[in-house]
Parts: C-alpha cells; sequence; structure tokens
C-alpha cells in the first residue's frame, strides 16, 4: 500500500505566481489534512477536505489560498501571487475516517521556495 | 483552545543515555496525544499515540509516553538513545470528539553524541 504522495517535493517560484501542490492520499482515504511548517516551527493546520467538501479551512489565510480535494484525482493546494513569507514546507496527510481514533498518515513534503 | 509546549527546542544526549522529551498539553478536556518524529527533509512518522485505556504507551523504535492527567504531560522516552534516534520530534494533541484537528508543539531536536 503506497503511502501518501507529494509532487513536486520541491519547488521555486518568483513573487507574484503561482504554486500549485497535490496530495494523492493513502488508498482508501478519503480525508486530507494539509499543514504548513515554517522555518523553525511546528506544523500548523491549515484545511480538511473530504471527497469534493471543504469541512473547515480555519487555518487557511484569507487571500491567495484555496484547496480542492475532487472526486477524481489529488488534493490541490493553490497560491496564487506568491510571497516570500509563503516559503515553507507544506505537509498533507490522510485518514480513512474522521474521527481522532484515526491516525493520520503524512507525505513527504513539498518545500515550496519563493525568491 | 488547544495548545501543546515542548520544553527545550534542542536536546543532546550521549549515545545509550536515557532520552526525555517533554511535552505539556492545554486543554479543557483530556485530548487525544501524538508523537512524530520527522527525519531530515522528509514527513512525519507516528511514533506512539494516546487515545484511551492505558496511560504507558509503547511505540516504535523502543520510545514510550505516559498520559498523565494530573501534570497535563505527556513526555517521550527511550532508555538507551541510538545514533539513529537523533531526529526532530513532535509532540500533538487532537480533539477528543468529532474530527481531527491536530495542533503541533513546535518539535525538539534531538542530538545524540556517540
Amino acid at each position: 500500500n503506497a503511502g501518501v504522495m507529494q509532487n513536486p517535493r520541491h519547488l521555486v517560484r518568483r513573487r507574484g505566481q503561482e504554486a500549485r501542490l497535490r496530495c494523492s492520499p493513502m488508498k482508501g482515504h478519503s480525508h486530507v489534512y494539509w499543514y504548513r511548517q515554517l522555518p523553525e516551527e511546528g506544523l500548523k493546520f491549515m484545511v480538511y477536505l473530504q471527497k469534493e467538501n471543504i469541512i473547515d479551512e480555519s487555518g487557511m489565510p484569507k487571500e491567495r489560498f484555496s484547496a480542492e480535494f475532487p472526486k477524481e484525482g489529488p488534493s490541490i493546494l493553490r497560491i496564487q501571487q506568491v510571497v516570500r513569507g509563503d516559503s515553507a514546507a507544506y505537509f498533507c496527510a490522510s485518514s480513512p475516517g474522521e474521527t481522532t481514533q484515526e491516525t493520520q498518515y503524512f507525505g513527504p513534503g513539498t518545500r515550496l521556495l519563493v525568491l | 483552545a488547544q495548545s501543546v509546549t515542548q520544553l527545550g527546542s534542542h536536546v543532546s544526549v550521549s549515545e545509550g543515555a536515557l532520552v526525555l522529551l517533554r511535552c505539556n498539553y492545554s486543554s479543557s478536556v483530556p485530548p487525544y496525544l501524538f508523537w512524530y518524529v520527522q527525519y531530515p527533509n522528509q514527513g512525519l512518522q507516528l511514533l506512539l499515540k494516546y487515545t484511551t485505556g492505558a496511560t504507558l504507551v509503547k511505540g516504535i523504535n523502543g520510545f514510550e509516553a505516559e498520559f498523565k492527567k494530573s501534570e497535563t504531560s505527556f513526555h517521550l522516552t527511550k532508555p538507551s538513545a541510538h545514533m539513529s534516534d537523533a531526529a526532530e520530534y513532535f509532540c500533538a494533541a487532537s480533539r477528543s470528539g468529532g474530527y481531527q484537528k491536530v495542533t503541533f508543539g513546535t518539535g525538539t531536536k534531538l542530538q545524540v553524541i556517540p
């Protein structure tokens, strides 16, 4: 059973460009979470999605950031008009169910560098 | 709101010595608690978790943690450090009801000295 996959692993963007980060959950998992890890900090929750639904986006910045998890295909975290402060590691996690008894399995992350 | 505090951003131990990484949580309701390990440029791997039941939880790689409600703590220990234990460790908490929304501590980098 393949783990959570994220691509690209590294992404370099210039200020003002768009960044698209992809996450393929583990097989059989329909719950996806995105976290951001700023340098020297812990992970911060961004958004929780189920297939075709955003359940909780309380951790998402109000502007420029969006997320989706379509019926088919990976979950996408999209950052428009990136700024240097967006440079961070973005981790995706998936779980088979939504309850807190379920373990979240993390992907290897996408490291975004904004020049 | 929940918060997780890890005491000590860097901890150094000698190979073979006891590893103790501290974690305290703040929550009006006892949460579910986790320890994750992160190796450089990799994702997080679950070491162990506490949900209900026995308060001493054993995890992978010889690690264990004890949930102490009276102290609101969930410290991670390993009797004898190995060089391969050098990594960053994150304590985390989530609500005991409803869907998962995990709150992470700021992490502790463990250095193992030969």
